[in-house]
């Protein structure tokens, strides 16, 4: 059964970027034809889809990030990235990670501060 | 980008009655590309409906999922107790995918 594991630095200062890995067992980020998501949700708001990757390398972004956002794949390692720049408080939120729609992480926090 | 708009914001209901969730979409989804989750406080959404109304794996059948174009609707047929959450609609049938605001379903 597939599961997925976000990781990354719970604490980020402003101005500088946000990095998250995540983890995938049970399926190939590299052969698989789901798409691997990112979403993301601010304390007491609701969900907001940050963009995704296909195994082929095309991507998909919110228009509203689209300018700081990265998601990259590490076949290596069957992992999937996210790289937010210029981060701001605006964006301490749970971010969680899926494959298509019906397999998601847990979340991990990440807090926009100095 | 496919704005979708979730009624009513907030739904009071008792345990063992019907609950109706309505999700409009600004533009028609295509495929019915259409899904719907459950969250619970500190918790990650759980998905429950795709397709419009398929049910995931393990969704009870008192939850069911109708619609097709711009509207679409989940229905609860009997709460549980474990029901009152938050729900979401969510459209992945373009390329950019959005989220509706939320129903917040509460115990009257």
């Amino acid at each position: 059964q597939v599961q997925l594991q976000e990781s990354g630095p719970g604490l980020v200062k402003p101005s500088e970027t946000l990095s998250l890995t995540c983890s995938v067992s049970g399926d190939s980020v590299s052969s698989s034809s789901y798409y691997w998501n990112w979403i993301r949700q601010p304390p007491g708001k609701g969900l907001e889809w940050i963009g995704n990757i296909h195994y082929t390398g095309s991507t998909n972004y919110n228009p509203s990030l689209k300018s700081r956002v990265t998601i990259s794949l590490d076949t290596s390692k069957n992992q999937f990235s996210l790289r937010l720049t210029s981060v701001t408080a605006a964006d301490t939120a749970v971010y969680y990670c899926a494959r298509g729609i019906l397999r998601w992480g847990q979340g991990t926090l990440v807090t926009v501060s100095s | 980008e496919i704005v979708l708009t979730q009624s009513p914001g907030t739904l009071s209901l008792s345990p063992g009655e019907r609950a109706t969730l309505s999700c409009r979409a600004s533009q028609s989804v295509s495929s019915s590309y259409l899904a719907w989750y459950q969250q619970k406080p500190g918790q990650a959404p759980r998905p429950l409906i795709y397709g419009a109304s398929s049910r995931a794996t393990g969704i009870p059948d008192r939850f069911s999922g109708s619609g097709s174009g711009t509207d679409f609707t989940l229905t609860i047929s009997r709460l549980e107790p474990e029901d009152f959450a938050v729900y979401y609609c969510q459209q992945y049938g373009s390329s950019l995918y959005t989220f509706g605001q939320g129903t917040k379903l509460e115990i009257k």
